[in-house]
């Protein structure tokens, strides 16, 4: 089975830090996906990778950017927290059907 | 456009009684669906997923879910829900291929009563 595992469940960040979410994955996929997660609002794609150096915006690119140096790692980044990016940031494969991470909560305060 | 509707944001059934949770998609091409539950604090997991064939496909946990085209429907069912089943449900439709990127639902939660 593909695993794909985000480095921290839980993370705490002031304001204005630059804040990193890394993604790992086991398999050869080369498609890799961050979503964020909010009550209500389901998950919303925020950015998505085809391959090795190459993103695609989602839908709420905003305030986030990524990189993706090599295929098993995918990673997001958010350039000066601000609190409104406090939310569950979820990773995924897909190879036909996706396949999740566990989630990192993040809360900016 | 390209849209998932879960018309249910919450539902709570008593343990023993059967499921139903409803998922509308709006898809141009054909479509692939899936059903994935989120236990709280965890990721998503796939319960079952469709794309052609049998319009009734079985899960894991004991979970259908029966693909109805001409109401772009694609409901999920338990026959006999049990306490473990509470959680997060989401429906979501995607491109048939190895990439591409899935649109969801916005999830129905599911309780249980004893």
């Amino acid at each position: 089975d593909v695993k794909v595992t985000q480095s921290s469940r839980y993370l705490v960040k002031r304001t204005g830090e630059k804040v990193f979410l890394e993604c790992v994955q086991d398999m050869d996929h080369e498609n890799m996906f961050w979503y964020r997660q909010d009550p209500g609002l389901g998950l919303r794609l925020i950015y998505f990778s085809y391959d090795v150096k190459m993103k695609e915006k989602g839908d709420i690119p905003e305030g986030y950017s990524v990189s993706r140096e090599k295929k098993e790692r995918f990673s997001l980044i958010l350039e000066s927290a601000s609190t409104n990016q406090t939310s569950m940031y979820l990773c995924a494969t897909r190879n036909y059907g996706y396949t999740f991470g566990s989630g990192t909560r993040l809360t900016v305060v | 456009a390209q849209s998932v509707t879960q018309p249910d944001i919450h539902i709570t059934v008593s343990e023993g009684a059967s499921l139903e949770l409803r998922c509308n998609y709006s898809y141009g091409a054909t479509p692939y669906l899936f059903w994935y539950v989120q236990s709280p604090g965890q990721g998503l997991q796939l319960l079952l997923k469709y794309f052609s064939g049998d319009t009734l496909v079985q899960g894991i946990k004991g979970f259908e879910a029966e693909f109805k085209r001409s109401q772009s429907s694609f409901n999920l069912r338990k026959p006999s829900v049990h306490w473990s089943d509470a959680a997060e449900y989401f429906c979501a439709v995607g491109p048939y291929n190895q990439g591409g990127k899935l649109i969801f639902g916005q999830g129905t939660e599911l309780s249980v009563k004893p």
